[in-house]
């Protein structure tokens, strides 16, 4: 089975703080994406990765960068918190471009007070 | 752009059919559908490509119409376990990998 983790599941930063949220899948997938979940808003698209050291801006990237390293990591760096970026963070990973399923991690509850 | 899901929630009584729509102002590569229940992570339930085909999943069926960029997702004889969100995500263009999701439809089951 596909697995994709998220290195916490709740999370709780101050602002002005820098922090780093960590995804890792296990099934070598080329694509890695990033969403915020908020209550009526859905998934929101903030960054993809389609390969190492590749990113593009999704729909949201204000406030927001990336960085893949290894095929298998995917980080979303928040450069300096928020209390607007209080938020459920998911992360997914596909195996190639557009027509292939995506896997979520459980997501990362992160509060900055 | 995310595309637009209709409606935004649904009630139905165990053994009712529904209809969720999804439609998008871009041309479209792909389709996607996925369920999440509350707490837990989105999980996939199937993928339609350009072509126009309908695809079948237990009693969940899809369509996908390319020329008015829009997706049905069908549920029939409902259950209690197809309760929580559904959302669609779209593909524009073959060479695309941004997937792109609605703001979801819940589905509330009841006895």
């Amino acid at each position: 089975d596909v697995k994709v983790t998220q290195s916490s599941r709740y999370l709780v930063k101050r602002t002005g703080e820098k922090v780093f949220l960590e995804c890792v899948q296990d099934m070598d997938h080329e694509n890695m994406f990033w969403y915020r979940q908020d209550p009526g808003l859905g998934l929101r698209l903030i960054y993809f990765s389609y390969d190492v050291k590749m990113k593009e801006k999704g729909d949201i990237p204000e406030g927001y960068s990336v960085s893949r390293e290894k095929k298998e990591r995917f980080s979303l760096i928040l450069e300096s918190a928020s209390t607007n970026q209080t938020s459920m963070y998911l992360c997914a990973s596909s195996l190639y471009q557009g027509n292939t399923e995506a896997f979520f991690g459980q997501g990362t509850r992160l509060t900055v007070v | 752009q995310q595309p637009v899901q209709s409606p935004q929630a649904v009630i139905l009584r165990e053994g009712e059919d529904a209809v969720i729509n999804c439609s998008s102002s871009k041309a479209l590569y792909s389709v996607h559908w996925y369920r999440q229940k509350h707490g837990e992570a989105p999980v996939f339930l199937m993928i339609l490509l350009k072509g126009g085909e309908q695809k079948g999943h237990d009693k969940i069926s899809a369509s996908f119409n390319e020329k008015k960029q829009q997706s049905s997702l069908y549920l029939t004889a409902s259950q209690l376990s197809y309760s929580g969100t559904y959302f669609c995500g779209t593909v524009s263009g073959a060479g695309s990998y941004q997937l792109t999701f609605g703001k979801g439809t819940k589905l509330s089951v009841i006895p």
